[in-house]
């Protein structure tokens, strides 16, 4: 069946280094895409979106890139913090009332 | 800024026993959402509820569930008889509508737990 997943189930990167966390998408009829970041014991919390008719946006130290080509999804978090460290899941949907499908998460760890 | 809210923040209940998780999602939201995670898991999709109808639903969402908006401000996940495996977060979601407004913002989960 169609499915979002992650790559890495967990990224380890120092302080003030750059981070990359990937997602592969199977649905090519996937419209939407959304990055959220999960802490400890809350829910997801809305990191930053894009549509299909885009390749690139960004945001206040994130930059979400989408190849539709290879159905592929960054997150790109520049000069990580300590408050950086969580679950990241990629999710995919069409918007409206449809449901989002998540994968699996990456744990970012973030090194002093 | 608003946000969703859920209560309670943790539920126990026994096998079989009925609960109600409760939601108030951000105030001029039209689409409502319910979400659960078991423990170490991804996020699934239970249900999407738009005009006061389902709109959308997944295999999880059986007749066990069910889904209500009683009035203005709330929105109701009840499952009938419990089982163990229902034991996960509950996250209730809302978004606007149109384009531009299909964020989902998510509430802060309610534990359930299932003895």
């Amino acid at each position: 069946g169609e499915s979002v997943g992650l790559h890495l189930p967990t990224l380890s990167v120092q302080e003030g280094d750059n981070s990359i966390i990937n997602c592969a998408y199977s649905n090519s009829a996937s419209d939407y895409f959304i990055w959220y970041k999960q802490e400890s014991g809350k829910g997801p919390q809305f990191i930053i979106d894009i549509r299909s008719n885009m390749d690139k946006r960004q945001g206040q130290r994130v930059t979400v890139l989408l190849n539709k080509t290879v159905k592929h999804l960054s997150l790109q978090i520049a000069a990580t913090q300590p408050g950086d460290s969580a679950v990241y899941f990629c999710a995919e949907g069409g918007g409206g009332a449809d449901g989002l499908t998540f994968g699996k998460g990456t744990h970012l760890i973030i090194q002093p | 800024e608003p946000e969703v809210t859920q209560t309670p923040s943790h539920q126990v209940t026994q096998m079989g026993q009925e609960v109600i998780l409760r939601c108030v999602p951000i105030s001029n939201h039209l689409y409502f959402y319910w979400y659960r995670q078991i423990l170490g898991q991804k996020v699934e999709f239970l249900v999407s509820f738009y005009n006061n109808e389902i709109s959308e639903k997944s295999e999880i969402f059986d007749d066990q569930f069910s889904v209500e908006r009683p009035d203005g401000s709330n929105f109701t996940l009840k499952i009938r008889s419990t089982k163990l495996e229902d034991s996960a977060m509950y996250f209730c979601a809302s978004s606007g509508e149109g384009h531009g407004t299909d964020t989902q913002y998510f509430g802060p989960g309610t534990r359930l737990t299932v003895l």
